[in-house]
């Protein structure tokens, strides 16, 4: 079985620009979660997403958006970059809101911003 | 607000010997659920054990095995018998009522050398 899959792997950007990154889960699951992991604040959680609806949503100001296909397959869009949205993007999926702790996280997505 | 703070941001240990993570929690809740995730360099984040808090009984898997103070807040991770692929960054996470997000720790950096 496949596991998490984000795309793309690496990616450089400049200030202003926006940025889509891509999520596609363990086929069966339909939860998908996103972290935002830097070295300073860890890892911070952006959002979840349930049958194409928004769950949960952390702390984040509104340039951090985020939706969920029918297939499952998640997108997260950064608009106007910071230089301090560098960081490493991870994608988490599960059966469903209820499997407790039972994540499955891809590789992630290192975004640069210049 | 739930937090989760881990004190070691790195450790390193001798392949063979027994090293100890510790990661202390804060929250008012009575029933949720902790668990230590590990992230080796440039691969994929990974479950390594769980603990719900109702059961008094620690958690083992296999050379891991956690100390679950409910009282003290307090959940280590032990892992005995350290191999060269344990190198690590190993997070602890507290989970709330099921389906809330996962609440990270900033994590502890293991290295195991021979």
């Amino acid at each position: 079985k496949a596991g998490v899959t984000q795309t793309p792997r690496y990616l450089i950007k400049t200030r202003g620009q926006q940025v889509t990154l891509s999520c596609s889960p363990i086929s069966g699951h339909r939860s998908v979660s996103w972290y935002q992991q830097t070295p300073g604040q860890g890892l911070q959680f952006l959002f979840e997403y349930f049958s194409e609806t928004q769950r949960n949503k952390g702390n984040f100001p509104g340039r951090f958006s985020g939706r969920q296909f029918s297939n499952s397959r998640s997108e997260m869009n950064v608009s106007t970059l910071e230089l301090g949205d560098s960081a490493l993007y991870l994608c988490a999926s599960s059966l469903s809101p209820g499997e407790v702790g039972e994540l499955f996280f891809g590789e992630g997505s290192r975004l640069t911003v210049l | 607000a739930q937090t989760v703070t881990q004190s070691q941001p790195e450790m390193s240990v001798q392949e063979a010997e027994t090293v100890t993570l510790s990661c202390t929690y804060d929250t008012s809740e009575n029933n949720y659920y902790l668990f230590w995730y590990k992230q080796p360099p440039s691969r994929q984040m990974i479950l390594v054990i769980r603990q719900e808090a109702y059961k008094q009984q620690n958690a083992t898997e296999n050379r891991f095995s956690v100390n679950f103070q409910k009282a003290a807040k307090s959940f280590s991770l032990k892992i005995s018998d350290s191999q060269l692929g344990d190198t690590a960054m190993y997070f602890c996470a507290f989970e709330g009522q099921a389906g809330t997000a996962l609440i990270f720790g900033k994590g502890t950096t293991l290295s195991v050398s021979s």
